[in-house]
């Protein structure tokens, strides 16, 4: 079965780190590309970070921009989101999702992880 | 960067009846080279992931029922239920990935 396990989320004070995981079971984790969506609660869906297949091209939000840090490492089938510099408004669920049919990005996400809940607050 | 606006903001359709959902982009998601509009459909129900519909405008994901389809092209999609069933109550979000991808502000069905 295909599945996407996210963790590390929790709550943190403003300024600072966190580190979330995502292990992916099911696919050539390599073959597809890779990304983060969040959602503030009760609010609408934000892309904010992708890496292609290879890791060897990262994308960016503009309001994580400088702070937050995509990964993979394939040997392992987990991606990870450094979080740096948290803010209040970045308290969100943060979920894993799959490129569909690409290793370059630029596809729908058809496998989405159930998500891990970041919360900052002093 | 592209912005995605959904019409209605939310919807009420009767068991059996059609929905239709909105979606308009900034600019066009259509990629000259392969013809294909760059425009993913969501459905996402309470405390759940979203889930994959629809994407390149019109192309249903595997398993999900006939009732739902895609249309459009350039900047102008529609999100077509033909028969709501109860099981469709959700909120439905548009995305493109011509570009950085962006999401529509969803659009949020229920049952009359």
């Amino acid at each position: 079965e295909v599945q996407l396990l996210e963790s590390g989320g929790g709550l943190v004070q403003p300024g600072g780190s966190l580190r979330l995981s995502c292990a992916a079971s099911g696919f050539t984790f390599s073959s597809y590309a890779m990304n983060w969506v969040r959602q503030a609660p009760g609010k609408g869906l934000e892309w904010v970070s992708a890496i292609t297949g290879s890791g060897g091209s990262t994308y960016n939000a503009d309001s994580v921009k400088g702070r937050f840090t995509i990964s993979r490492d394939n040997s392992k089938n987990t991606l990870y989101l450094q979080m740096n510099s948290l803010r209040v408004e970045d308290t969100a669920v943060y979920y894993c999702a799959k490129d569909t049919h690409s290793s370059t990005w630029n596809d729908a996400f058809d496998i989405w992880g159930q998500g891990t809940m970041v919360t900052v607050s002093s | 960067d592209i912005v995605m606006t959904q019409s209605p903001d939310s919807l009420a359709v009767s068991l059996g009846e059609r929905a239709t959902i909105n979606c308009k982009s900034s600019q066009s998601v259509l990629y000259s080279s392969n013809n294909k509009n760059y425009l993913a459909w969501y459905q996402q129900k309470p405390g759940q992931p979203p889930k994959l519909l629809i994407y390149w405008a019109s192309t249903r994901e595997s398993g999900v029922p006939d009732r739902f389809s895609g249309s459009g092209s350039k900047t102008d999609f529609i999100l077509t239920i033909s028969s709501l069933q109860a099981e469709d109550v959700a909120v439905y979000y548009c995305q493109q990935y011509y570009s950085t991808p962006s999401f529509g502000q969803g659009t949020k069905l229920e049952i009359k």
